[in-house]
């Protein structure tokens, strides 16, 4: 079965530092762009980053751009988002997603996505 | 950065109701446009990609139509089912994948 599971989220006081997770397991991890995606509460979505297969094509939001850094461990099917300098504004639960295009760098849809994982900036 | 509008944001149908979703792209995105159906508390699913294409396992009474700048995604007759938040999103700029505001299905 193709699943992404992300894990990291929690409360963290504004100007912190948070690292999120998402293990994928059922499909080549390292064939696949991967995204992060956020939704704040009851709001619409927004793309946050993506990364290529290989790690050579990274994009970022200009919301986050700056503060939020994107990497992947192919050998063990991992994608992370290292959030820095975290904001009230960073809250909403944050989406792993898997590009639908084997081999394409950033621009695709998604056809998988996690469950999620709730960040809470809060003093 | 490319917008995306949706409209409406919110439309009242009844089961059995052609319903019909437009999004408009601030400049010409060619046909890479998805759509997503979300339902409370749950990720969203990919029901249509590069503009008309039918995900697998979608219904076919899901569609989708348009390029350049004006895309529609039509519910042929409205199921029980379909009740959510259907969103768009594009693909063609690396600067970001940016997605429309939302529009939420509700029964009338």
């Amino acid at each position: 079965e193709v699943q992404l599971v992300e894990s990291g989220g929690g409360l963290v006081q504004p100007g912190r530092s948070l690292r999120l997770s998402c293990a994928a397991s059922g499909f080549t991890f390292d064939d696949y762009a991967m995204h992060w995606v956020r939704q704040a509460p009851g709001k619409g979505l927004e793309w946050v980053s993506g990364i290529s297969w290989n790690s050579g094509s990274i994009g970022y939001a200009d919301s986050v751009k700056g503060r939020f850094t994107i990497s992947r461990d192919n050998a063990k099917n991992s994608l992370y988002l290292q959030m820095n300098s975290l904001r009230a504004e960073d809250t909403a639960l944050y989406y792993c997603a898997k590009a639908a295009d084997k081999w394409e760098l950033l621009l695709s849809a998604f056809d998988i996505w996690g469950q999620g994982t709730m960040v809470t900036v809060s003093s | 950065d490319i917008q995306m509008t949706q409209s409406p944001s919110t439309l009242s149908a009844s089961v059995g109701d052609r319903v019909t979703i437009t999004c408009r792209a601030s400049q010409s995105i060619s046909s890479w446009l998805a759509w997503y159906q979300q339902k409370p508390g749950k990720a969203p699913k990919l029901l249509i990609y590069k503009a008309s294409s039918l995900e697998s396992g979608v219904p076919s009474r899901f569609s989708g139509s348009g390029s350049g700048t004006e895309f529609t995604l039509t519910i042929s007759s409205l199921q029980p089912d379909d009740f959510a938040t259907y969103y768009c999103q594009q693909y063609n700029s690396y600067s970001s994948l940016t997605f429309g505001g939302g529009t939420k299905v509700e029964i009338k």
